[in-house]
């Protein structure tokens, strides 16, 4: 089954900067879902993206697709210490028999 | 309020001791999975079930059984628990296929098999 690779393994940032998160993938997919899950927690979904979309917004999130290079980006703008968390790509091929694959997740660190 | 709740939170138990994790969702979601999170290997799907009585191994179903007789419940069961089954447990739903749906956590089972 594919499987979505994050970059970086871990981030800090100060308050109010950017973050990019990159993820690449192995073989062609439906979508692309980015979730989110803060320490002890289970995982909250972000964002849908599917392969015949370039770009998809959410508040302060921005996520990007590239299907040419497999490639996908988290863009988190003005981020607060509440953004602290570990950040999954998960890609799904869209078959019944197949669930999402994920990856190993980029942790990140708003510093205050 | 719209959720998936797995009980118990936190589990210390010895190996051999059969155990059961419970899955509920509100949802009326028909994809139901379990996935196990450990430390460099991410999360990794053990069981899924597309509907009531249909259930089919993930990428990591030695040891495990589930079961699917009602569409809100989704139970993991550690017959003979073993130390390598030590992990941080999650269940889902989706609406829909997995592969097509945002997925629905609980909030996660912290088993430690002695």
């Amino acid at each position: 089954s594919q499987q979505g690779e994050e970059d970086p393994q871990a981030l800090s940032i100060q308050e109010g900067e950017n973050a990019t998160m990159n993820c690449s993938y192995k073989t062609s997919i439906n979508n692309l879902q980015w979730y989110r899950q803060n320490s002890g927690r289970g995982l909250v979904h972000l964002i849908l993206i599917r392969s015949n979309e370039r770009e998809k917004h959410s508040g302060r999130l921005r996520v990007t697709l590239d299907t040419s290079k497999k490639s996908s980006s988290l863009l988190i703008t003005a981020s607060r210490a509440a953004d602290t968390a570990s950040y999954f790509c998960a890609t799904g091929s869209g078959g019944g028999a197949d669930g999402l694959t994920f990856g190993k997740g980029t942790h990140l660190i708003i510093q205050p | 309020e719209a959720q998936v709740t797995q009980n118990p939170r936190y589990l210390i138990t010895v190996t051999g001791k059969k155990l059961t994790v419970t899955c509920s969702q509100n949802m009326n979601h028909e994809y139901m999975s379990w996935y196990r999170q450990d430390p460099g290997l991410g999360l990794r799907q053990i069981y899924y079930s597309m509907n009531v009585e249909v259930t089919d191994k993930g990428d990591v179903p030695e040891g495990y059984k589930v079961s699917r007789k009602e569409k809100r419940n989704f139970p993991l069961i550690l017959e003979s628990p073993s130390p390598n089954q030590t992990s941080l447990y999650f269940c889902a739903s989706s609406l829909s296929p997995q592969g097509f749906q945002p997925q629905h956590f609980g909030d996660g089972t912290r088993l430690s098999i002695l």
